[in-house]
């Protein structure tokens, strides 16, 4: 159980091209999910709280305007990258937490990640 | 300012014998915390966790040890096996903060036969 599935797993697009990335919990309900970006070699960096049917919670530094954030059910959270440029290439994961379970709501499962390459 | 940190960026050790992966936190606020194994270019998958009223979590080869006066949590990994090489994260999540998770930096774990 606690699949997360990100679609796609990479692309490449051109610099001031948009780029969509999905998060679907597969068998679960997430009403918040979480997207973070790696650089290689780094730690993950969480960029924003998505959650459902409300705006996201962007962290400190993040552009709220260039990273759209759509959580439209509770099932699917998706990131816009807009008008990307090479410095946003990156490793993008996402996680969805599970929503009820005491403790183990604190715990997250991430989903495989998507490498953008922006030429 | 790191929240969660992780000063040994890689650590071997040979197989059959105990790694032992430490992290260190500054944030007395966290109440929950947890380690992640990543392997490249894939999701960090989840290992074991523990919360701040306990000092010790077993979970089959994976041991984790809570030090809340130090602010200082250890993962024993015994005994290491080769698919234990990966790099694994420390992280940290407060309840006050809508349990968001501070990852550290992560250590690179090569175990050698």
């Amino acid at each position: 159980g606690a699949v997360v599935s990100q679609h796609p797993s990479w692309v490449i697009c051109k610099s001031g091209t948009s780029v969509k990335i999905e998060c679907r919990s597969l068998d679960f309900q997430a009403t918040t999910m979480f997207w973070y970006r790696q650089f290689p070699k780094q730690s993950l960096m969480l960029m924003a709280t998505s959650n459902e049917g409300s705006k996201a919670t962007y962290e400190q530094g993040v552009e709220k305007d260039k990273f759209l954030i759509n959580h439209a059910s509770l099932t699917l959270s998706t990131l816009t990258v807009t008008s990307a440029h090479p410095e946003d290439s990156s490793f993008y994961i996402c996680s969805a937490r599970v929503e009820g379970q005491g403790p183990l709501s604190y715990e997250q499962y991430f989903g495989p990640g998507t490498r953008l390459t922006v030429t | 300012d790191q929240q969660v940190k992780q000063n040994s960026p890689s650590l071997s050790v040979q197989e059959g014998r105990i790694s032992i992966l430490n992290c260190d936190y500054t944030n007395s606020m966290f109440d929950y915390f947890l380690w992640y194994k990543k392997y490249p270019a894939e999701g960090p998958t989840f290992l074991i966790s523990i919360s701040s009223i306990k000092d010790k979590n077993e979970d089959g080869r994976f041991t984790v040890f809570l030090n809340k006066s130090a602010k200082h949590l250890s993962l024993h990994i015994v005994p290491s096996q080769p698919g234990d090489s990966a790099v694994y994260f420390c992280a940290a999540s407060a309840r006050s903060s809508a349990s968001k998770i501070i990852f550290g930096s992560g250590t690179r774990l090569s175990i050698r036969p």
